[in-house]
């Protein structure tokens, strides 16, 4: 079988709880930065972004936090569901470029039991 | 309305092989992204275009791998005389314009196996 859940970080929460999924940035000249969900077989799936001139920002059941100081990003989903279930990536736009050169974390995988 | 859309969603060829993944953005996106995703990593950057100038391939990994996107819209990469190590999924994304700082749309991916 694939080997793609022994390499990855891992998240496994119940039904109805918040999760929060952390992420580690390399570039402290990226400006723009993204979560991605992807599930089995799909390609990537826009979440929420967040500017390096936010520390926060809010969507429906999402909230992404920006800590610039230590290169941190994090991704709290409220009241987890069975359908959040999926890999989460986050992205930075390093700079250097004009038009979006993203570089990807690793991502998390995240269980949703009910 | 539609989103970016790949083929095919699989293929498999045999070493040596060339191949060609088509990639459709969303109609009017200025410019478009080839990443590659090696099982259990994240996506990484090939090559970028706007409109039908491809301005940066430096993340193509050999000169086995061609994009061109000529009329501005479609975009296809051609990998020649395929490896084992080229097994991965292969992901397009478009967005609207060509400024950094706004959502890339990704499509399904093209699923590709070198035997």
């Amino acid at each position: 079988g694939e080997s793609v859940g022994l390499h990855l970080p891992t998240l496994s929460v119940q039904e109805g709880d918040n999760s929060i999924i952390n992420c580690a940035y390399s570039n402290s000249a990226s400006d723009y930065f993204i979560w991605y969900k992807q599930e089995s077989g799909k390609g990537p799936q826009f979440i929420i972004d967040i500017r390096s001139n936010m520390d926060k920002r809010q969507g429906q059941r999402v909230t992404v936090l920006l800590n610039k100081t230590v290169k941190h990003l994090s991704l709290q989903i409220a009241a987890t569901q069975p359908g959040d279930s999926a890999v989460y990536f986050c992205a930075e736009n390093a700079g250097g470029t004009s038009y979006g050169k993203l570089t990807f974390g690793q991502g998390t995988i995240l269980t949703v039991h009910p | 309305g539609a989103g970016v859309s790949q083929s095919p969603r699989y293929k498999v060829a045999k070493r040596g092989q060339d191949v060609a993944l088509r990639c459709d953005p969303i109609s009017g996106h200025v410019s478009l992204f080839w990443y590659q995703q090696a099982l259990g990593q994240g996506p990484e950057f090939l090559t970028y275009f706007q409109n039908e100038a491809q301005l940066d391939k430096s993340g193509l990994p050999s000169d086995r791998f061609f994009a061109e996107r000529p009329e501005g819209s479609v975009s296809t990469l051609k990998i020649q005389r395929t490896q084992q190590e080229d097994s991965a999924v292969y992901l397009c994304a478009s967005s609207l314009w060509d400024r950094g700082l706004e959502t890339q749309y990704f499509g399904p991916g093209t699923r590709l196996l070198v035997l």
